[in-house]
């Protein structure tokens, strides 16, 4: 079946712009992550819903950076007044309920460069 | 909280020959480890991961991860790689709850023929 889908794969803005990231998750996974990646390093958390609501969005840098899922399936990331350091890989990840036994599957993610 | 340090930024190795990744993880308590592979402009995918039971994990791919407590090592390790074992390994921990993975900072495994 189709996996986590990720649009656009690769955004270039500038200084200031506000741009939109959208993820399609696996059909009928409840839970959604969020994480960024910087240039040789590790994902980073950002945000995780299960269903409609950000169950746990601790690992969002500042008040730039917002995330929804209003109907519980695709989810958009936001971020307003971009900056040159919001450069990075924006992936999405889904599973089926969040826990440790179910496997978060991940898309191929946004490569977002601000100039 | 917890972190993961992935010792080695890069290992080159020779096709056929045998290979370990290191991981190494601090947290206040018990966690679950999880490994992934990334290759080039692809997501990522989960290799293996321990929750509990025997420590011994085996994975895709014939790769395989020891759980060490006290050590607080989770090693990945294959005993014959290829190249298409070529790209970017992942350690991860879990945050005890099941919503959030912290990622070390990857391993780049270069197979040379």
């Amino acid at each position: 079946g189709a996996g986590v889908s990720q649009t656009p794969s690769n955004k270039v803005t500038e200084k200031g712009k506000y741009v939109e990231l959208r993820c399609d998750p696996i059909s009928g996974h409840t839970a959604l992550y969020w994480y960024r990646q910087s240039l040789g390093q590790g994902p980073e958390f950002l945000i995780y819903f299960q269903g409609t609501g950000a169950a746990d969005d601790s690992g969002l840098p500042n008040d730039r950076f917002f995330a929804v899922r209003p109907e519980g399936s695709v989810s958009t990331l936001k971020i307003q007044r971009t900056e040159r350091g919001d450069s990075a890989v924006y992936l999405c990840a889904s599973s089926f309920l969040a826990g440790d036994s179910y496997e978060q599957y991940f898309g191929p993610g946004t490569r977002l460069t601000v100039t | 909280a917890q972190s993961v340090t992935q010792l080695d930024s890069q290992v080159p190795v020779f096709e056929e020959a045998p290979v370990e990744l290191r991981c190494n993880y601090s947290s206040s308590v018990s966690v679950y480890l999880f490994w992934y592979v990334q290759y080039p402009n692809q997501g990522l995918q989960l290799l293996l991961k321990y929750l509990s039971g025997s420590t011994l994990v085996k994975g895709i791919n014939g790769f395989e991860a020891e759980f060490n407590k006290s050590q607080t090592s989770f090693h990945l390790r294959k005993p014959s790689v290829h190249i298409s074992d070529t790209a970017e390994y992942f350690c991860a921990v879990d945050n005890n709850a099941g919503n959030m993975l912290t990622f070390g900072g990857g391993t780049r495994l270069m197979v040379k023929p």
